[in-house]
């Protein structure tokens, strides 16, 4: 069964950069029919697609992040990652990494999610 | 990119049916047969329910429907079951390179 695990920092300062990871088990990363990606969502918010990359590194991002995101993949860790920049309290929220299926046009498996809170 | 358009909250007794919209535009739901549906409980992730519009992943009971007219995706609960109580959201493709997004939320309560 497939799982997906986030992990980094909890604690983000202003204007620094937010770095998290986002594990895959129980299947492969390197796979042509899914695409892999972040999804955020501020306390007490709804969702917010941040962007999803392909196993061979090609990326498509919210336009509204685009300038601020970077995902990256290692396919050799089953890994992908998330850089979000010059953060600010607006982007505190809960990340999950999820599953973009092609196959489905939909995200059909998720991470458990991690929050990350940006304060000094 | 903005938000697609869903009702903050929506009710029904146990045994009710009750349906959710979702509205976008011709550049997203309209356009698309790429809309999902996703239940959320309180501090757990997301859940998909629907994707294509109306079709259900293995294991979604047959109680969820979905359904799409113009610019306007719904989802229908059907038979509510107290398990049921949860935010639901919407999403669609949104074409321009590959982008996704989401409705603002429905929080369903089984009264």
């Amino acid at each position: 069964q497939l799982q997906l695990q986030e992990s980094g920092p909890g604690l983000v300062k202003p204007s620094e950069t937010l770095s998290l990871t986002c594990s895959v088990s129980g299947g492969s990363i390197n796979r042509s029919d899914y695409f892999w990606g972040w999804i955020r969502q501020p306390p007490g918010k709804g969702l917010q697609w941040i962007g999803s990359i392909y196993y061979n590194g090609t990326t498509y991002y919210n336009p509204s992040l685009n300038s601020r995101v970077t995902i990256s993949v290692d396919t050799s860790k089953n890994q992908f990652s998330l850089k979000l920049s010059s953060v600010t309290a607006a982007d505190t929220a809960v990340f999950y990494c999820a599953r973009d299926s092609e196959v489905l046009a939909a995200f059909d498996s998720w991470g458990q999610g991690t929050l990350v809170t940006v304060s000094s | 990119q903005s938000a697609l358009t869903q009702p903050p909250s929506a009710s029904g007794s146990p045994g009710q049916s009750v349906t959710i919209s979702c509205t976008g535009a011709s550049s997203d739901v309209g356009g698309y047969d790429y809309v999902s549906w996703y239940q959320q409980h309180p501090g757990k992730a997301p859940k998909l329910m629907i994707y294509e519009v109306s079709k259900r992943p293995s294991g979604v009971p047959d109680r969820f429907s979905g359904s799409k007219s113009g610019n306007t995706a719904s989802l229908t609960v059907s038979g509510l079951q107290a398990e049921d109580e949860a935010d639901y959201y919407c999403n669609s493709y949104a074409g321009s390179i590959n982008s996704w997004v989401f409705g603002g939320g429905t929080k369903l309560t089984v009264l």
